[in-house]
């Protein structure tokens, strides 16, 4: 089955620095790759995702790039913000397949200091 | 509503006790997955549900884990003689339809004594 491995478990910046999460995925089946939000007593939040025909995609400061021979997929925040302090996950599915399930790597505790 | 709601909240059960955790969807979504999250870790699929079809109860951890969702819109994951490793928060999340964004709800989070 899946297997998604996310790095670094941490990550300290300060305010107006990019951060950058990476994840790799074993399963070349996947193609649905979405990258959530949490913050402390939530549930986790869509914050972009990327779909296997896609290299990257942007979002005002966020941006994910997907490399589908490496099988490893990154979240970029430019201009971080205290508000941007949380956990991050990404996520792999192989939509269409046999299974519609997420999942998960272990997460980013991201902390941005301002 | 306008989002996933699941009840309760917060569930403090002792040890041998059934529980049963509610999940609302958001109106009109087809697919309703559960998803168990540790402390620290995660999120890990469960089971999910297409309309009232159970296709896929692969991550239930044991015969103590009962998933329904009958009428295809509320689900009920019911726990039974509740084990001190069942501590987790509980997510349900659901999508419009197979492969759409996946919106999750709150969680509900169970302690076991």
């Amino acid at each position: 089955g899946e297997n998604v491995e996310q790095h670094p478990s941490t990550l300290s910046v300060q305010e107006g620095d990019s951060a950058v999460i990476k994840c790799t995925y074993s399963d070349s089946a996947s193609n649905y790759f979405p990258w959530y939000k949490q913050e402390l007593g939530k549930g986790p939040q869509l914050i972009i995702d990327i779909r296997s025909n896609v290299g990257e995609k942007k979002d005002q400061r966020i941006a994910v790039t997907l490399n589908k021979t490496a099988k490893h997929f990154s979240l970029h925040i430019t201009e971080t913000q205290p508000e941007d302090s949380a956990v991050y996950f990404c996520a792999a599915a192989p939509y269409g397949g046999a299974t519609n399930k997420l999942i998960f790597g272990t997460g980013t505790l991201l902390a941005v200091q301002p | 509503g306008a989002g996933v709601s699941q009840s309760p909240r917060y569930k403090v059960a002792k040890r041998g006790q059934d529980v049963a955790l509610r999940c609302d969807p958001i109106s009109g979504h087809v697919s309703l997955f559960w998803y168990q999250q540790a402390l620290g870790q995660g999120p890990e699929f469960l089971t999910y549900f297409q309309n009232e079809a159970q296709l896929d109860k692969s991550g239930l951890p044991s015969d103590r884990f009962f998933a329904e969702r009958p009428e295809g819109s509320v689900s009920t994951l019911k726990i039974q003689r509740t084990q001190q490793e069942d501590s987790a928060v509980y997510l349900c999340a659901s999508s419009l339809g197979i492969g759409g964004e996946a919106f999750f709800g709150q969680g509900t989070r169970l302690t076991v004594v």
